[in-house]
């Protein structure tokens, strides 16, 4: 079954606790990237990967990172988390045309305490 | 400047009438795909439709059809004969060419509540 999937689905957690949002997909998508979703902002992109090992920053990407060692994988990196970086989390993936729809996965809910 | 502008945060529609929602999108770059998601409460993010900037005909999919007006910049999805499943988030989203500045991010808009009532 062609899937995104990311892990942990919920996580609580506190400030300054390195944290890791793991992304895999199985589509052979070239362009993955990370979305956060806060209310009234609707989705707005942190990173993207345009292939691997090429990366770049999104909208919001301040306070995160982000490798694409391999095709599959993208993971988001929360170095130093705060309060701020409270949200729900989503890792998607496509091809890179212009028709390329966006596969998404189910969300991460992170609360930073 | 906002690429993608939904204006509505929030619409209530009756049960079997047809609603509208509308997005318009700004760009320069001649070639662009435009898509609509659908975010039920429980969070996933489902695809709808996604128009072509050359394509000459409005893409529909079952209930779902997507009014394009190019020159206005405006990609507006019309929901047929709404149901109570119906009710949830909708995203409209754009996506520019490989050689534009936005390097093939694929940029969404605030999104509008949909809420059908019984």
């Amino acid at each position: 079954e062609a899937q995104v999937t990311q892990n942990p689905r919920y996580l609580i957690t506190v400030t300054g606790k390195k944290l890791t949002v793991t992304c895999s997909q199985n589509m052979n998508h070239e362009y993955m990237s990370w979305y956060r979703q806060d209310p009234g902002l609707g989705l707005r992109q942190i990173y993207y990967s345009m292939n691997v090992e090429v990366t770049d920053k999104g909208d919001v990407p301040e306070g995160y990172k982000v490798s694409r060692k391999e095709k599959r994988n993208f993971p988001l990196i929360l170095e130093s988390p705060s309060p701020n970086q409270t949200s729900l989390y989503f890792c998607a993936s496509s091809f890179t045309s212009i028709t390329g729809e966006l596969f998404f996965g189910e969300g991460s809910r992170l609360t930073v305490l | 400047a906002q690429k993608i502008t939904q204006t509505q945060p929030g619409m209530f529609v009756q049960e079997k009438e047809a609603v509208t929602l509308d997005c318009t999108y700004d760009t320069s770059d001649p070639s662009y795909g435009l898509f609509w998601y659908k975010q039920p409460s429980s969070g996933e993010m489902i695809f709808l439709i996604y128009q072509g900037s050359y394509d000459q005909q409005n893409a529909t999919e079952g209930r779902y059809s997507l009014n394009f007006q190019k020159a206005r910049k405006s990609a507006n999805l019309v929901i047929s004969a709404s149901q109570l499943g119906d009710s949830a988030m909708y995203f409209c989203a754009m996506r520019e060419g490989l050689t534009s500045n936005a390097g093939n991010m694929l940029t969404f808009g605030g999104g509008t509540r949909l809420m059908v009532k019984p």
